[in-house]
């Protein structure tokens, strides 16, 4: 079974700007995945941030953006604030659907 | 302002079947072209996506979950329903509802346990 890989941890200083890839065991990513990201802070529901590779969710500021990058989807904040500090999902479909990667913890320090 | 909320029972038996209810107020399940999903985490892990349903009832599941998994709609009362049969204790977990690209229910917990 195809899996889904992200960084499980990434920082970043207050003001900074990082980018988060999504990639595949397998294989390159495509927009043909339409990939999508999640934002989640502890004990709270998931936030959608990006689907479609690309498209901001409503109410999402465009500090947030997506794109792919090389051969993984990319999540890329810039001018990162304390309340980026969160954990970062993002999801892939594929023929059978839906497949998650295992989360980033970003930290803002 | 769409907003989607979850209902069913916290609690199931170990072999019984887990039904929750999704319902979706704010607009129309069936008035765009949106697929609406079932995703759970258990606890202080990682995202599971479960399936999704598009308003005509074509649907996608997890193949690991396959053979338990049912999703249904109902654009009447616009709801959509997660159905997971014999159930262990592997699948406790907060369950959510969402619609694909946009917003979530805040999720139920529920727990396998006799």
């Amino acid at each position: 079974q195809t899996v889904v890989t992200q960084e499980p941890s990434f920082s970043v200083s207050p003001g900074g700007t990082v980018t988060l890839t999504c990639g595949l065991s397998s294989g390159s990513v495509s927009t043909s995945y339409y990939p999508s990201w999640y934002q989640q802070t502890p004990g709270q529901a998931p936030r959608t941030l990006i689907y479609s590779t690309n498209t901001r969710s409503s109410g999402v500021p465009d500090r947030f953006s997506g794109s792919i990058l090389g051969n993984k989807a990319a999540l890329t904040i810039t001018g990162a604030q304390a309340d980026d500090e969160s954990d970062y999902y993002c999801v892939l479909y594929m023929g059978s659907g839906g497949v998650f990667g295992g989360g980033t913890k970003l930290t803002v320090l | 302002q769409l907003q989607l909320q979850e209902s069913g029972p916290g609690l199931v038996k170990p072999s019984e079947t887990l039904s929750l209810t999704c319902t979706v107020s704010g607009g129309s399940i069936s008035s765009s072209s949106y697929y609406w999903g079932w995703i759970r985490q258990p606890p202080g892990k990682g995202l599971e996506w479960i399936g999704s349903i598009y308003y005509s009832g074509s649907t996608y599941y997890n193949p690991s979950l396959k053979s338990r998994v049912t999703i249904s709609v109902d654009t009447s009362k616009n709801q959509f329903s997660l159905k997971l049969s014999s159930v262990t204790a592997a699948d406790t977990a907060v369950y959510y509802c969402a619609r694909q690209g946009g917003s979530w229910g805040q999720g139920t917990m529920v727990t396998v346990s006799s």
